[in-house]
């Protein structure tokens, strides 16, 4: 069992959808998680930022933290065509050693049409 | 420019050769890492740095080799490409004491005939 699992999708979806992906993870230890957008033929670029369990919001976008569940998602609202990338989440732990050491989802294909 | 730079964009080599992909960044930052990206597997971690002359192995290192003589480039050589080789290549820079955030280069796409 891979320690994150990301379902690759892909997720076609309409303009002004909301859209909700996840991740699941079976190590505890995780500390942080992270989301990432990757347009076509670019490189990843951090979109979310968390700690902690709850939600955090920025703009349209909502990043979840569940660690009694080992679950945490991120929500687009009102989705726009400009947000059509895929989206990987990562999670590390922030011990000696390790906090270098991210471990990444295979990343979700999102498509939203006009 | 600022930011994290890759070169080549885009390889294309035969068996057996040897490619080196460039990476440089202006930001001074401590990390600096190389991944591979390939359906299926996602992003793997090559090989990392701590700082200059200070590298550590990541997850498939075999048939790779990194130098990090300047804390700007951090170069990745591939002494003898074979085509389980071809992947998109990116690089990423982190700074010191900031957990977690990775900055990435655009990637090479890098093809072994």
């Amino acid at each position: 069992q891979k320690e994150v699992e990301q379902d690759p999708g892909p997720l076609s979806v309409p303009e002004g959808a909301i859209v909700s992906l996840n991740c699941t993870y079976s190590n505890s230890a995780f500390q942080y998680f992270m989301w990432y957008r990757q347009y076509s033929r670019k490189g990843p670029e951090l979109l979310m930022y968390t700690y902690s369990s709850g939600n955090k919001e920025d703009g349209r976008f909502t990043a979840q933290v569940d660690k009694s569940s080992k679950y945490i998602s991120l929500f687009i609202r009102d989705s726009q065509p400009s947000d059509s990338a895929t989206y990987l989440c990562a999670m590390g732990r922030n011990d000696a050693g390790n906090n270098r050491k991210l471990i990444w989802g295979l990343g979700t294909s999102l498509a939203v049409n006009p | 420019d600022a930011g994290i730079t890759q070169s080549p964009r885009y390889k294309i080599t035969e068996t057996g050769r040897q490619v080196t992909l460039m990476c440089h960044q202006t930001w001074s930052h401590s990390y600096m890492f190389w991944y591979r990206q390939d359906l299926g597997h996602g992003l793997r971690l090559i090989y990392y740095s701590a700082a200059a002359d200070i590298t550590d192995k990541g997850e498939v290192p075999d048939g790779y080799v990194v130098s990090r003589s300047k804390t700007e480039n951090f170069p990745l050589t591939l002494e003898s490409a074979t085509r389980s080789q071809t992947s998109v290549y990116f690089c990423a820079s982190k700074a010191s004491g900031v957990t977690g955030e990775l900055f990435f280069g655009e990637g090479s796409r890098l093809t072994v005939l």
